[in-house]
């Protein structure tokens, strides 16, 4: 059980360019979400799905695509990178109200 | 709107000191609330929860109750350990959306010196 899963664990960008970051969870959860952490701060919903086929907005979308055409699957997606995404992204899966279940994060730099 | 306010760090302790980091909450309705930790270079790990009023959430020594006359959610841990050093986040669900969505706190940075 490999749990949450993130790829790449770090990558650089530079401005305009764009980039996908991938999520998969192997414990059949309905519940996927993307968060964004920057420095000192906590993390800040982006996106989330609560089931194949179904996403909406958080807190921060702006910037950023998502698609879930399978349970297993979240990627994120970011069209014109700019310095402002500049943050660690983190993916998230869970079940109902129980808890959610963390990724080990990708550390994006936009240059 | 919901929001968490935690104590600011950092916090520096020695090890066997008694531990205490304040986090309050605004929120609609009764959420659930979690503390989550992050040790460096990882994703965070749920530490303990805590669903309603007057529960007490309990792991590895880390002890918070929720409180909703004083809409608090403090950890307390008697004695910490050099391994207890990382970064401590109280966070709260939403219940508005069904999806459980997380409301965190900015983190509170904890290192234990021997």
């Amino acid at each position: 059980n490999a749990g949450v899963t993130q790829t790449p664990k770090f990558r650089i960008l530079k401005i305009g360019q764009s980039m996908t970051l991938q999520c998969t969870q192997d414990m059949n959860h309905n519940y996927m979400y993307w968060y964004r952490q920057d420095p000192g701060m906590g993390l800040k919903l982006i996106y989330y799905s609560v089931g194949a086929g179904i996403t909406d907005k958080g807190e921060v979308p702006n910037g950023y695509n998502v698609s879930r055409s399978t349970t297993e699957d979240f990627p994120l997606r970011l069209e014109l990178a700019a310095p402002s995404q500049t943050s660690v992204y983190f993916c998230a899966s869970g079940q109902g109200q129980d808890t959610q279940y963390f990724g080990p994060g990708t550390r994006l730099t936009v240059l | 709107g919901n929001s968490v306010t935690q104590m600011e760090g950092p916090v520096t302790l020695s090890e066997e000191a008694f531990l205490t980091i304040n986090c309050t909450y605004t929120a609609t309705g009764y959420p659930s609330l979690f503390w989550y930790v992050q040790y460096p270079g990882e994703g965070l790990q749920l530490l303990l929860k805590a669903t309603k009023a007057d529960d007490k959430g309990s792991n590895k020594g880390f002890e918070a109750t929720y409180r909703k006359e004083t809409t608090s959610f403090h950890l307390e841990k008697g004695s910490v350990q050099v391994s207890d050093s990382a970064v401590y986040f109280c966070a709260l669900s939403d219940l508005e959306t069904g999806a459980n969505n997380l409301f965190f706190g900015t983190g509170t940075r904890l290192t234990v010196i021997p």
